[in-house]
């Protein structure tokens, strides 16, 4: 089956640690996309990635750090620089640049720091 | 740069009954529309989408969106919800064309509970 995997499902982190997202898919999909879920604020778009070694910064990118050496992937780096990193991290991947083309999420990873 | 609002933050139903989820947006470009469907603890799904032509548009499960140009709005309808209709929804817009490619732009969402 083709689609988007995220791991793990739940990540506890202490304060002052880096921890990596991981994020997968299998549609051959040439974008990704992170983005952050907080409680009544909706998504909010923190990278995103067109083409493999390329990325740009979205809305709330201080703190975490991205790759794209493989088209498949883009893990997601928190970094202890993040002030407040506990929330739902959700990937995305489209097939192509184009505005119109639907993004399809994975299922998310909750991170919650201690 | 765009904005979307969703004028209720939870919309509580019975079931059977019609709802209709607000969603208002702002650009200063022409934009493509789109509704998600979270479930609990999941990521989104696409439920339907507006890019051109017929304002009303349709997903397989019932809802409908029309695009309202003056009023830059994009409201979400069902006629008759059921249980399963329990979950969040998000609207988004992304510039159509430009170099804000992939940019959605999410609103705060709105919970849907549907009561028995």
């Amino acid at each position: 089956d083709g689609g988007i995997t995220q791991s793990p499902k739940y990540l506890f982190r202490k304060e002052g640690q880096n921890v990596t997202l991981s994020c997968e898919q299998n549609l051959n999909h040439d974008a990704m996309y992170w983005y952050r879920q907080d409680p009544g604020q909706g998504l909010r778009l923190i990278y995103y990635s067109q083409i493999v070694n390329d990325f740009q910064k979205g809305d709330i990118a201080e703190g975490y750090s991205v790759s794209r050496e493989k088209k498949e992937s883009f893990p997601l780096t928190v970094t202890s620089a993040q002030k407040n990193p506990t929330a739902f991290y959700l990937c995305a991947s489209s097939q192509g640049r184009q505005s119109y083309n639907e993004q399809f999420f994975g299922p998310g990873t909750r991170l919650t720091v201690l | 740069a765009q904005s979307v609002t969703q004028l209720d933050s939870q919309v509580p139903v019975f079931e059977e009954a019609p709802v209709e989820l607000r969603c208002n947006y702002s650009s200063s470009v022409s934009v493509y529309l789109f509704w998600y469907v979270q479930y609990p603890n999941q990521g989104l799904q696409l439920l339907l989408k507006y890019l051109s032509g017929s304002t009303l548009v349709e997903s397989i499960n019932g809802f409908e969106a029309e695009f309202n140009k003056s009023q830059t709005s994009f409201h979400l309808r069902k006629p008759s919800v059921h249980i399963s209709d329990t979950a969040e929804y998000f609207c988004a817009v992304i510039p159509a064309g430009g170099t804000s490619y992939g940019k959605l732009t999410f609103g705060q969402g709105t919970i849907l509970t549907v009561h028995p």
